[in-house]
């Protein structure tokens, strides 16, 4: 059974930095592309970054882009964020989803997401 | 501020027809590219639950149903049952962003 697992949320001062991890299992991991959603409390979703099956490409949004750093290893079926100079605004709740590939481009929707692992930043 | 409008909430009694409305713009739906639907019940994750403008996946009833037309889509329930009771959201590819992007969400509300 597919599955998504994220870990690495917490509390976290602002200015600080966070790793979030997601491990996936029960697909061919290396036949997606993956990405980084969140959720605020309360608040709707928001896509934050994807990375590409092999690695090469990632793309961001503005609001994360030069903090966040998105990365995975396909030996390892894991998927990872690098959260740095967290912000209050940060807070939410960070799912990973998958979104298969085909002829080296995603289908652009998601069709399994994680649980979520809740980051908190505040002092 | 989501790129894709959605009402806030919706309601219907059970047994009823409820749809929700996702408004977006010539950079995206405009732009012919699909809408895709998720259902996240109270406290869990999303969960996809109309691709490709129209398609069910495997295990959803097929009282979801999805269109699309010009710079809209829209998601149907019919026959409205209290385990509808969740948060929807509509999502599609966005050209001017270069990435996914969502709509605000809509909850419905069983009465």
């Amino acid at each position: 059974q597919a599955q998504l697992v994220e870990s690495g949320g917490g509390l976290v001062k602002p200015g600080g930095s966070l790793r979030l991890s997601c491990e996936a299992s029960g697909f061919t991991f290396s036949d997606y592309y993956m990405s980084w959603v969140r959720q605020a409390p309360g608040k709707g979703l928001e896509w934050l970054s994807y990375i590409s099956s092999v690695g090469v490409t990632t793309y961001y949004v503005d609001s994360v882009e030069g903090r966040f750093t998105i990365s995975r290893d396909n030996s390892k079926n894991s998927l990872f964020l690098q959260m740095n100079n967290l912000r209050a605004d940060d807070t939410a709740v960070y799912y990973c989803a998958r979104d298969r590939e085909a002829y080296g481009a995603p289908y652009w929707y998601f069709d399994l997401w994680g649980r979520g692992t809740l980051v908190t930043v505040s002092s | 501020q989501s790129v894709l409008t959605q009402p806030p909430s919706v309601s219907g009694a059970p047994g009823q027809r409820v749809t929700i409305s996702c408004t977006g713009s010539n950079s995206n739906i405009g732009a012919g590219y699909d809408v895709h639907w998720y259902q996240q019940l109270p406290g869990t994750s999303p969960k996809l639950l109309i691709f490709g403008n129209t398609n069910r996946p495997s295990g959803v009833p097929d009282r979801f149903s999805g269109s699309k037309s010009g710079t809209s889509a829209s998601l149907a329930i019919t026959g409205l049952q209290a385990e509808d009771e969740a948060d929807y959201y509509c999502q599609s590819f966005d050209s001017s962003r270069d990435g996914y992007v969502f709509g605000s969400g809509t909850k419905v509300t069983v009465l």
